[in-house]
């Protein structure tokens, strides 16, 4: 089993580009999570899913559009990337309680 | 905002000693968990205690909780140079699997 996995894992973007960060599950969870990490700081929730079919913002929600195509994919799309937006972008899933994390994607906004 | 503060933000010690991080947070919550971070890397679940506990082992892991300061603390006993990494307490208020996540303290263990 894979876990969670996250596609691209390195991306350089212009401003005012769009682009689209995939996440799949293997793990049959129906909660899925989309985190941005930026320097020396803990992680943020952007967007959360608690089951197939619905979305939530979280702490920090502007800029970014969610979709969860099933119950294995959760995307987050960025329509207009701006520098602020510079982070690693982690996707996470729970079961019960705990989360598991995919290895993470580096996005550049220049 | 944060609900987490971590204290401290780095560590630095040599292999064998125990390292200590604390954690503080601001409204009640259903459980506490940590979180390590190798560089680089996705997080990796560690402990999870829960609000009516007040210790919990796991390994060479020793976590406490105290509700009444809203704090917690993660020992690492007997430390090794592969425990270098970050550590982020998260805290569970709804029960509904969302969490807050802290800071982090970067921990440094020397060989």
């Amino acid at each position: 089993n894979a876990g969670v996995t996250q596609t691209p894992k390195f991306q350089v973007l212009k401003t005012g580009q769009s682009m689209t960060l995939q996440c799949a599950q293997d793990m049959n969870h129906n909660s899925m999570y989309w985190y941005r990490q930026d320097p020396g700081m803990g992680l943020r929730l952007i967007y959360y899913s608690a089951s197939e079919g619905t979305t939530d913002k979280g702490e920090v929600p502007n800029g970014y559009n969610v979709s969860r195509l099933n119950k294995r994919e959760f995307s987050l799309r960025l329509e207009s990337a701006a520098p602020s937006q510079t982070s690693v972008y982690f996707c996470a899933t729970t079961g019960l309680e705990t989360q598991y994390f995919g290895p993470g994607t580096r996005l550049l906004v220049l | 905002s944060q609900q987490g503060e971590e204290d401290p933000q780095a560590l630095s010690i040599q292999e064998g000693e125990n390292a200590t991080m604390n954690c503080s947070y601001k409204t009640s919550i259903n459980n506490l968990q940590w979180y390590r971070q190798n560089s680089g890397r996705g997080l990796v679940h560690l402990i999870l205690i829960r609000s009516n506990e007040r210790e919990k082992h796991s390994g060479r892991l020793r976590v406490t909780l105290d509700t009444s300061k809203k704090s917690s603390s993660l020992l690492i006993t007997a430390s090794r140079a592969a425990d270098t990494a970050s550590y982020f307490c998260a805290t569970d208020e709804t029960s509904g699997s969302r969490l807050t996540f802290g800071e982090g303290t970067q921990l440094t263990v020397n060989p």
